[in-house]
């Protein structure tokens, strides 16, 4: 069965460190994955997609298929980025998302 | 435009009685979801519409109901609540192909 893990339910840094929040998928084929985002009396929104290959706010995702990880980074951690964080896969064609468990960051001033 | 909409934003129920949570988009997006959200676990899919007329079971559909009214309205029924349905719900919609997922504010359900 399809699986997102996210080993730490929270992460606690210091501003101006760097972040990484981890996530790993079981999928044999090639995978759709996404980083959700969710901020204090926010909605929970997309914050970006291995596909584009963009930077959102400062955050990047690279796809690693040997370790199937699509780990969340960010160089710099500032307040504002205090949330919770899903990583998700899609499964099949109907637009069906598979959540991880969730990390919840924590940047401290 | 209001998104994805959802009522009630909190209920309170005693096991065993029923209730109907109400999920509206106005995006013309022709897919629609319901997840719970509980500590530890993320969100889990309960049911899904793929298209009007059209419902799916998802990861966690034990105990629950859904009924597609349209291509706007997508609304969850819980026919006997029991303490294991204490979560918040979370109503999404997307265009099913671009795969980004629009959500709701959530409704918090307690039941006691």
């Amino acid at each position: 069965a399809q699986r997102v893990t996210q080993p730490e339910k929270l992460l606690s840094v210091f501003k101006g460190a760097p972040v990484e929040l981890k996530c790993n998928y079981s999928y044999s084929g090639s995978p759709e994955l996404f980083w959700y985002v969710q901020y204090s009396r926010q909605r929970l929104q997309l914050l970006l997609r291995h596909i584009s290959r963009e930077s959102i706010k400062g955050f990047t995702a690279d796809l690693n298929k040997g370790e199937t990880s699509f780990h969340l980074k960010k160089p710099f951690a500032q307040e504002e980025d205090s949330a919770m964080y899903y990583c998700a896969h899609l499964s099949g064609n109907t637009g069906k998302l598979i959540f991880g468990q969730g990390t919840t960051l924590q940047v401290k001033p | 435009n209001a998104g994805v909409t959802q009522t009630p934003k909190f209920q309170v129920l005693k096991t065993g009685q029923s209730m109907t949570l109400q999920c509206a988009q106005d995006m013309n997006h022709n897919s629609m979801y319901w997840y719970r959200q509980d500590p530890g676990m993320g969100l889990r899919l309960i049911y899904y519409s793929a298209s009007e007329g059209t419902t799916d079971k998802g990861e966690v559909p034990n105990g629950y109901n859904v009924s597609r009214l349209n291509k706007r309205e997508f609304s969850l029924r819980l026919e006997s609540a029991a303490p294991s349905q204490t979560s918040v719900y979370f109503c999404a919609s997307s265009t099913g192909k671009s795969y980004e997922q629009y959500f709701g504010p959530g409704t918090r359900l307690t039941v006691t």
